[in-house]
């Protein structure tokens, strides 16, 4: 039982760069959503989506996409990424929208 | 907007109770409490929604006052295991849907228990 898989587990990219964290789970969960992590600022919200075809903005969206073609499937799209964007991501789902969340092992990303 | 905790760290030593609180500025729906240890993703200790429902994780309980818009979590005869970063995370109470998903934590507890 693999839950909430994420990878890549560490990316490395230069300003401007694009690129796409993914995110699978195989609980069928209604409910996903992706967090940054900085330190001393807690986890944020980037984006959630309630169900497939179902996305919305969290607290600090700006610079990042998502979709939720599938049910199993949340991608981070980075569009032009920028040093601030340096961060630990996890992504999180959950059975229904207000539930105990399951939280990938992270990804940690570094934009030089 | 991020709830927000006090206090800013705690450190106990093994045996001691500890209280950590967790505030917002808006009506609540739920509260949710995680433990995260470091190099490790948060893990879920228990969710409370409005109601003023008590519940309790092993010897982890937390109380939510909706109208205070105010959560604690008690931490009795604290164990070195219970060492890490506590975050509360709230969703908004939405006055015609009554609900919403958007759960946003705040800023986190470091607690450390020591021998």
């Amino acid at each position: 039982n693999a839950g909430v898989t994420q990878t890549p587990k560490f990316q490395v990219l230069k300003t401007g760069q694009s690129m796409t964290l993914q995110c699978a789970q195989d609980m069928n969960h209604e409910y996903m959503s992706w967090y940054r992590q900085d330190p001393g600022m807690g986890l944020r919200l980037i984006h959630y989506s309630v169900g497939a075809g179902i996305t919305d903005q969290g607290e600090v969206p700006n610079g990042y996409n998502v979709s939720r073609s599938t049910t199993e499937d949340f991608p981070l799209r980075l569009l032009s990424a920028a040093p601030s964007q340096t961060s630990v991501y996890f992504c999180a789902s959950s059975r229904r929208q207000i539930g105990e969340l399951f939280f990938g092992e992270g990804s940690r990303l570094t934009v030089l | 907007q991020q709830p927000v905790q006090s206090p800013q760290a705690v450190i106990l030593r093994e045996g001691e109770d500890a209280v950590i609180n967790c505030s917002s500025s808006k009506a609540l729906y739920s509260v949710h409490w995680y433990r995260q240890k470091h190099g490790e993703a948060p893990v879920f200790l228990m969710i409370l929604l409005k109601g003023g429902e008590q519940k309790g994780h092993e010897k982890i309980s937390a109380s939510f006052n909706e109208k205070k818009q105010q959560s604690s979590l008690y931490l009795t005869a604290s164990q070195l295991s219970y060492s890490g970063t506590y975050f509360c995370g709230t969703t908004p109470l939405v006055r015609y849907t009554g609900a919403n998903s958007k759960l946003t934590f705040g800023k986190g507890i470091t607690l450390s228990v020591r021998p």
